[in-house]
Order: structure tokens, then sequence, then C-alpha cells
């Protein structure tokens, strides 16, 4: 099983919209409506964001927001702030086991 | 409050073994499913293993499969991960993780971690 495909980095300015892709195949990401989203602040433990590809847990802001399209699952993170700066992990199930992607750092400008 | 408390991690030489624990509190244990998630220095997520809330499920990543080994004390409230045959890149530090749907990857609970150094 290889890890799910994320860019390894993305920015974008205050107040801006960016976007991060998760691909995975048929049988993770394209097979199920599985799929998670992490931030993970550096030290820290990763904190769930997005779950059921769409949904938010209690607490976290509506400025993130997800989506799927067959094979490949987004993040986005509308009106960017300085404390968004984080990594970024997707997370799919896989039929009993779960997938990670590779993680995307993304950087405030 | 929900609380998950990893220990046992250490430097091993290869080939040797590790039992990691995570205590956890404020919550009915063996209602949830719980994981091991790993992260080497510098690297990204990795899952590890799965143990479900009533036992009759567990699995681990083929990168682990036939070495680790999972188990609970309900008793105790306490997850185990059993590490056999340790090689440099089981190096990292190791999460335990709350779930809250079934089998699914939706982790809403995380330890500090636990850092494991297998080196020579």
């Amino acid at each position: 099983q290889s890890a799910l495909t994320q860019p390894a980095s993305v920015s974008g300015s205050p107040g801006q919209s960016i976007t991060i892709s998760c691909t995975g195949t048929s049988s993770d990401v394209g097979g199920y409506d599985y799929v998670s989203w992490y931030q993970q602040y550096p030290g820290k433990a990763p904190k769930l964001i997005l779950y059921a590809v769409t949904k938010r847990p209690s607490g976290v802001s509506i400025r993130f927001s997800g989506s799927k399209s067959g094979n490949t699952a987004s993040l986005t993170i509308s009106g960017l702030q300085a404390e968004d700066e984080a990594d970024y992990y997707c997370c799919s199930y896989a039929g009993s086991s779960s997938l990670f992607g590779g993680g995307t750092k993304l950087t405030v400008l | 409050q929900v609380q998950l408390v990893e220990s046992g991690g250490g430097v091993v030489q290869p080939g040797g073994s590790l039992r990691l624990s995570c205590a956890a509190s404020g919550f009915t244990f063996s209602a949830y499913p719980m994981h091991w998630v790993r992260q080497a220095p510098g690297k990204g997520l990795e899952w590890v293993a799965l143990f479900s809330y009533d036992g009759t499920v567990q699995d681990c990543a083929d990168s682990v499969r036939g070495r680790f080994t999972i188990s609970r004390d309900t008793a105790k409230n306490t997850f185990y991960l059993q590490m056999n045959s340790l090689r440099a890149d089981d190096t990292a530090i190791y999460y335990c993780a709350r779930a809250f749907d079934w089998l699914l990857p939706y982790f809403d609970y995380w330890g500090q971690g636990t850092l494991v150094t297998v080196s020579s």
C-alpha cells in the first residue's frame, strides 16, 4: 500500500483561499467516502479537522471545507490566517486499514 | 476529559523488542476503536495498527505485520503495541489515537506520542 499523494507544499497570503489535493486509487480514496484531514503543528500531535470527506468536528472553523472527485480528495482553507500555517495530512479508509498522505506544508506568506 | 498517555518508548538495538502502552481516561475505553500511528523524524504520518472496540478486528500495516501485535487490557484502560524484530526504519514517534467510527480513520483524540529509536 503506497501513501496517498499530496503536494509537498502550498502557500497563500492572508485572506486568500488554498486547496490541497490528496490522490489515491479506487481501492482507497476513490472507493469510499471515508476521507479525513488532519492539521499538525511542529512538535504537536495531529488534530482532526475534517472527516467523511466534508464533515467538520465541533469547534473546527467553517473556513475548512472538503470535497472529493474520483480518486482525489481536496481540502480548501478559505480566508487564510497566520495560524493556519501548519502541516496537513489526508487519510483514507482502505479496507480495514488506513492510508495517510505524505503531508503538505502550508505557508502563509 | 479524554486523555491518552503513551509510554514505553526508548532506544533499542536492531532486532530488539519494545512494548508501548497507551493509558486512556475520560471515556468508556471498550466502546471505541483504538489505533497506533507513527511519524518518523521529519516525515509524514503512517498508520500502524487497529484494535476495534469489540476486539473482533485487529489489523496492522503491511510494513509491520508479523512483527507488531496489538492488544488491550480493558480492566486497566490500556492499549498496547508489542514491537518485535525492530528495524532502523521503525524509528519514529508512536501515537495512540482514538477513533469514533468502527474501522474508519477518524481520529478525534491523540496522545502526545512516545519516541522509539532503533539504533546500534
